[in-house]
């Protein structure tokens, strides 16, 4: 099936770093939202976008839906040890169902 | 509150048998929607239901249906089991079917197929 693209695969950074990781597809979405998933659980909404350009913030994290409704991007900033875990990006399209489209998502380790 | 409940947690079954998972929505929410994660991989839709009728299907083949009860509660079942239909299955949980309305995950139900 149709899925995001999320790269690298793996990030690892340094305790109180700042990192980014971005999202693309070749289809357009009207929707554009970060989900978090930590091992035996399922993956919990950090930001949700609905327009095109809007920079949102939810604390250390910032998230903008890309001008050309093709991207988005997810920064976190001051990064803690609570962060690591697998960062997936999803979109959705126009229409009259819920279905997301996800990415491959991104695992982050966070070094203290 | 309780959030999005579903069981059993894990399951163990093989080829070719059936199974069931069921998922009960937060309280209030009327749309469930179910996803399958393979491992390494993001998650992928399989079904929404809104007020106990289909609203979409993923591309996943006639061995899967689910279906939506009238307290909104939800089933998805597995016909003819095979090794790859192993993975994680996510069911979420949506107030309505409006474009901004948040989906809320589940945990989970683990199924390895042997």
């Amino acid at each position: 099936g149709q899925q995001l693209n999320q790269s690298p695969q793996s990030m690892f950074i340094q305790e109180g770093e700042d990192v980014s990781m971005n999202c693309t597809s070749s289809s357009i979405f009207n929707t554009w939202l970060w989900y978090k998933q930590d091992p035996g659980e399922g993956p919990v909404l950090l930001i949700a976008l609905y327009k095109a350009g809007e920079l949102t913030s939810n604390g250390r994290l910032t998230a903008q839906f890309g001008i050309t409704r093709k991207d988005s991007f997810l920064n976190i900033s001051a990064s803690i040890p609570s962060d690591v875990g697998i960062y997936f990006c999803a979109g959705r399209q126009t229409g009259a169902n819920s279905k997301l489209t996800f990415g491959k998502g991104i695992t982050l380790s966070v070094r203290p | 509150d309780a959030g999005v409940t579903q069981s059993p947690t894990h399951l163990i079954k093989t080829r070719g048998q059936q199974v069931t998972l069921r998922c009960s929505p937060i309280s209030g929410h009327k749309s469930v929607s179910w996803y399958q994660q393979v491992l390494g991989q993001g998650p992928q839709f399989i079904f929404q239901y809104y007020e106990k009728e289909e609203r979409g299907r993923g591309n996943f083949p006639d061995r899967f249906s689910a279906r939506q009860f009238p307290n909104y509660s939800s089933e998805l079942n597995v016909n003819a089991l095979l090794l790859g239909d192993s993975a994680l299955y996510l069911c979420a949980s949506t107030l309505g079917g409006r474009r901004t309305d948040t989906q809320y995950f589940g945990p989970g139900t683990r199924l390895t197929v042997l």
